[in-house]
Formats: C-alpha cells, structure tokens, sequence
C-alpha cells in the first residue's frame, strides 16, 4: 500500500468553481500536512501548513485534515486561471525526517 | 523575497562522471534537504543536513550520494558516478525550524540527464 495516495487527474473546472483536492495516507505517524503548488518545470510552492487535525483558511485556500479518516482536503473558492497548476500533498511525522509526498493533481480552470 | 538558488538549471553528463549540484539556501535558515522528482512521478525526499551533518536520509540517497556544506552559504549534492537513472529534478529547499513547521522553501530545481 502507497504511503501517500492522491488522483493525478487531470481536473478540469470553470473559472469561478469551488475546486476539491484530496489525499489518504496509511502512516498514523504523520503529524504535519502540507499542501505545495508546483507550476511546470518549478519547484514546489507552499501553499498551507496544517499540524494535526482541524482546518485552516487562507484567503481563497482552505486546508482540512481528518486524521481519524487519514484524510486531507484542499478546498479553492472562485478559481481562477492562475490556479491552474500541480497541487502536491506531503506530509511528515516528527523530527528531520522528509517530506512524503502525493504524487500530485494536474488542475486546469478554464476561463 | 529570499529564495533558494540552484546551479545550474540543467545539466547533461555522460553515464559513469561525476556531477555536482549546487544550492544557496536561504540565509538564516538552519536546515537544509535536498528531494528529486523523476519525470512524471512523486517528489521523493533524499537527504536533511543540520549543523554540518546528515541528519536523515532515504534509501534512494547510497553511497554515490554525498553533500557538504563547504562555506557559509553554499549546499551541494554530489553524485560520484551517475546512472541512467540519476536522470531526474534535484530540489534543494531550506527551512528555519527543522522541527518542525514543515514551510520549507525549495530552490527552482536542476534538471539532471543522463545519457
């Protein structure tokens, strides 16, 4: 079983549409969960932190995480073209472990 | 903004050389990784450096792999005799607090190919 499980998609959604990116994960020791935007041939941005369960909203961006379901969510309200991008979850327990990364969401918004 | 760098952006080395790729981290940051992402597939973790020494590593990162922070400012990754599938993106990143916030930055990545 993949320690980290995401859709590649492609998702493809109208500009303005609430997008919903998700990941499961099977490793109970994951304590921080991230979400990253990686644009073609760039390196990851981060987007959103979240330690443990619960939610976290940053303007357009919220970030849930379930830990009970091992599951977390990237919500996008009022897409926009520019959201057009990969969308990476990663994750990690304690320590100088790394990172565990999905494999990543292809999103198109349409105009 | 600070960001990471990374020299160069794209490399071409002949099977068996050596590479080395190079990183400037954010200045005041403590810790230091270095991940690659084979085309199409996951960004995989391969080293953490913290006070002038590893502190993890992953399976993919064997004993052709090495780094070193050699001055105040650079952080580099040596691979000893590349391989076919050494071909991949290397990202370095940096963080403040390796324990962690997990808002690491990450370099603009070098591609490295390997024929």
């Amino acid at each position: 079983q993949k320690e980290v499980e995401q859709d590649p998609g492609p998702l493809s959604v109208p500009e303005g549409a609430i997008v919903s990116l998700n990941c499961t994960y099977s490793n109970s020791a994951f304590q921080y969960f991230m979400w990253y935007r990686q644009y073609s041939r760039k390196g990851p941005e981060l987007l959103m932190y979240t330690y443990s369960s619960g939610n976290k909203e940053d303007g357009r961006f919220t970030a849930q995480v379930d830990k009970s379901s091992k599951y977390i969510s990237l919500f996008i309200r009022d897409s926009q073209p520019s959201d057009s991008a990969t969308y990476l979850c990663a994750m990690k327990g304690g320590g100088a472990d790394g990172l565990t990364f999905g494999k990543g969401t292809h999103l198109i918004i349409q105009p | 903004e600070p960001e990471v760098t990374q020299t160069p952006s794209h490399q071409v080395t002949q099977m068996g050389q050596e590479v080395i790729l190079r990183c400037v981290p954010i200045s005041n940051h403590l810790y230091f990784y270095w991940y690659r992402q084979i085309l199409g597939q996951k960004v995989e973790f391969l080293v953490s450096f913290y006070n002038n020494e590893i502190s993890e590593k992953s399976e993919i990162f064997d004993d052709q792999f090495s780094v070193e922070r050699p001055d105040g400012s650079n952080f580099t990754l040596k691979i000893r005799s590349t391989k076919l599938e050494d071909s991949a993106m290397y990202f370095c990143a940096s963080t403040l607090a390796g324990g962690f916030t997990g808002e690491l930055f990450f370099g603009e990545g070098s591609r490295l190919t390997v024929l």
